[in-house]
């Protein structure tokens, strides 16, 4: 089993729809949690850390269950601009580990 | 941005050959870590160095090393270097949170 694990992409939605990711991972002594977009050929951006509690930037809200060791990433009214791969990622000791990424593509 | 620098940008190499990666650290940074790339795969953990110390590696051969000089800056090298090292490298750099920022990153292809 990978240690993180994503919904096989690619998604494709039109403007405006509401689009959920999710994401797994296997070691429950992890530390903190991540979601990172990346654009075609360019590097990993952060895009916000996920907490136990949940969080909520703008039209993008994250949450994560330590119990059930389960990540989610929810985008609300999706732009063009989202157009991106969402990586799920775990910290562990400083260590970052990726899952596969899951391809977005929104239509006009 | 960031302000984490990588160069080269790209970079063709052939087997056999050994390559030196470098990456310049955001002020305040003292962390740095590699990672590798293949393409239409997540980012994998090499090794980080933190206060010029390795401090933690992934499933890597000894041929990948690596340096972080005083300033933080940082040089990834990779000796006898094989077809299946073809991909980005991707240095991340940090502080004292856990968040990383990663820079542009050095694309490698090896004929």
């Amino acid at each position: 089993r990978k240690e993180v694990e994503q919904d096989p992409g690619p998604f494709n939605v039109p403007e405006g729809a509401t689009v959920a990711f999710n994401c797994t991972y296997s070691n429950s002594a992890s530390q903190s949690f991540f979601w990172y977009r990346q654009d075609c050929r360019k590097e990993p951006k952060l895009l916000m850390s996920v907490y136990s509690s949940g969080n909520e930037d703008g039209r993008f809200t994250a949450q994560l269950n330590r119990a059930s060791q389960y990540i989610s990433l929810l985008i609300r009214d999706s732009k063009l601009s989202d157009s991106a791969t969402y990586l799920c990622v775990r910290n562990q000791g400083g260590k970052l580990i990726f899952g596969q990424g899951t391809e977005l593509s929104v239509k006009p | 941005e960031t302000g984490v620098t990588q160069s080269p940008t790209h970079l063709i190499k052939t087997r056999g050959q050994q390559v030196t990666l470098r990456c310049s650290s955001q002020s305040g940074h003292n962390t740095v870590s590699w990672y590798q790339q293949a393409l239409g795969q997540g980012p994998q953990f090499i090794f980080q160095y933190y206060r010029e110390e390795e401090n933690g590696r992934g499933n890597f051969p000894p041929r990948f090393s690596g340096l972080q000089f005083p300033n933080y800056s940082s040089e990834l090298n990779v000796n006898a270097l094989e077809l299946d090292d073809s991909a980005l490298y991707l240095c991340a750099t940090g502080g004292e949170s856990y968040e990383q920022y990663f820079g542009p990153g050095t694309r490698l292809t090896v004929t």
